[in-house]
């Protein structure tokens, strides 16, 4: 079964840095993985969608990878801000026995960004 | 705009009164599902929709029902709610299963006392 982590759980960074969030999984026979964030009480917003033929996307401050057969993507962001601050969760699509496509979530990395 | 819309936001209730949460998209999108997310557990999918008419279960679907008679619209329905449902409830669709980006609605945060 397709397991997702993400490391760190939280991270607090100044306000300018740039930084790095790791996403794992287990199973790399995946359609493909979405990065979302997540503000305290609301819903999930998506970031970035790599196909899993893709090695990268881009929107704006924000470069998301993905190596597929070592079961790894990274999401990058640039200048961070305070406005960064959030949840950010890594989601992985496959297909499981009965042909569903369920996006498989890690627990996600808590960014704090201090001005 | 391009939206998935859940209602309600909020809901407070008591055990054993059933409810239902609403979720529509205006995406013409095909595949449809529900998740609940819960700390420490992340997010689960409860039920999924590959199109109208066409239900199945996901990992948790213990207590829920769905249905799916309109394109745009796939409810959730807690016949006989408890406690241990009490949770953040997602609504999320794409066009297809599986290769399109999935979009999530804003959340029913739902108590069962």
């Amino acid at each position: 079964k397709q397991e997702v982590t993400q490391i760190p759980a939280a991270l607090s960074v100044p306000e300018g840095e740039n930084l790095v969030l790791n996403c794992s999984f287990t199973d790399s026979a995946i359609y493909n993985l979405q990065w979302f964030r997540q503000d305290p009480g609301k819903g999930l917003t998506s970031l970035l969608l790599i196909q899993s033929s893709q090695r990268e996307q881009t929107s704006g401050r924000l470069n998301a990878s993905l190596d597929k057969s070592s079961g790894r993507s990274t999401l990058y962001i640039a200048a961070s801000q305070p406005g960064d601050s959030a949840t950010y969760l890594c989601a992985v699509i496959g297909v499981d026995n009965s042909g569903n496509t369920p996006l498989v979530f890690g627990k996600g990395t808590r960014l704090s960004v201090i001005a | 705009e391009a939206q998935v819309t859940q209602n309600p936001r909020y809901l407070i209730t008591v055990t054993g009164k059933k409810l239902t949460v609403t979720c529509s998209q205006n995406m013409n999108h095909e595949y449809m599902s529900w998740y609940r997310q819960d700390p420490g557990l992340g997010l689960r999918q409860i039920y999924y929709s590959m199109n109208v008419e066409v239900t199945d279960k996901g990992d948790v679907p213990e207590g829920y029902k769905v249905s799916r008679k309109e394109k745009r619209n796939f409810p959730l329905i807690l016949e006989s709610p408890s406690p241990n449902q009490t949770s953040l409830y997602f609504c999320a669709s794409s066009l297809f299963a599986g290769r399109t980006e999935a979009f999530f609605g804003q959340g029913t945060r739902l108590t069962v006392v």
